[in-house]
């Protein structure tokens, strides 16, 4: 079976640049998970869905981070306008019915010039 | 505002020795406490989890010893090797009546070597 699958891996783009990060997490899940890790300040959830709803984005830092999940086999995250302190490496996470176990997907290393 | 403190930041540990991480947090809520295991360039993954109907899980050379009236939870490696070289890191989310998953707030990470 495929695990979570992201897509950028690695992403470099300038200031202002739109970004968007993809994710499509395991078949049959359904709730689905965005963290964001830094040196600085480790793993931080910054939105979760469930059933493709999202259910708590009080994580997502301000209003240049939005996040979709128009199905449940694919979700966006997007920063617009970028800034360097959004680089980060950016992980999509989802869990399946009735079970806390997150899977992880092998995230997407952003980096903002 | 860290919720869950996680110590040591950093552990050098010699192969076969008892490699021994901890955790703290804050709120009660809180009813799943997993830790993960992170390579470099990998995703966190799942190594052991608890909750605190339980004061002690094993699996194999893992265990989380819990104490809920302390508000602790601690991950202990026996016969540590040198394949756990990593990062751990505790977790903890609430949970519901359904039994579903919640947002997980993690520690800030222990980068584990064990010397061979």
């Amino acid at each position: 079976d495929a695990g979570v699958i992201q897509s950028p891996r690695h992403e470099v783009t300038e200031m202002g640049q739109e970004v968007t990060l993809r994710c499509k997490p395991i078949s049959g899940h359904d709730y689905l998970f965005w963290y964001r890790q830094t040196m600085m300040r480790g793993l931080e959830l910054l939105i979760y869905f469930n059933n493709n709803v999202p259910i708590d984005d009080s994580g997502m830092p301000e209003d240049r981070f939005s996040a979709k999940m128009p199905n449940a086999s694919f979700s966006t995250l997007k920063i617009q306008p970028s800034e360097p302190r959004d680089s980060a490496v950016y992980f999509c996470a989802s869990s399946s019915p009735g079970r806390h176990e997150q899977f992880f997907g092998p995230g997407t290393r952003l980096t903002v010039l | 505002q860290q919720q869950v403190k996680q110590s040591p930041q950093s552990l050098i540990v010699q192969k076969g020795g008892i490699s021994i991480i901890n955790c703290a947090y804050e709120n009660t809520a809180f009813d799943y406490f997993p830790w993960y295991q992170q390579f470099p360039g990998k995703g966190p993954a799942l190594l052991i989890a608890i909750r605190p109907d339980v004061s002690e899980k094993k699996e194999g050379r893992f265990t989380i010893s819990f104490n809920k009236s302390a508000k602790q939870f601690s991950l202990h490696i026996m016969d540590s090797q040198p394949g756990d070289s990593a990062t751990y890191f505790c977790a903890a989310s609430p949970s519901y009546s359904g039994g579903g998953a919640d947002g997980l707030t993690f520690g800030k990470g222990t980068h584990l070597i064990i010397q061979p």
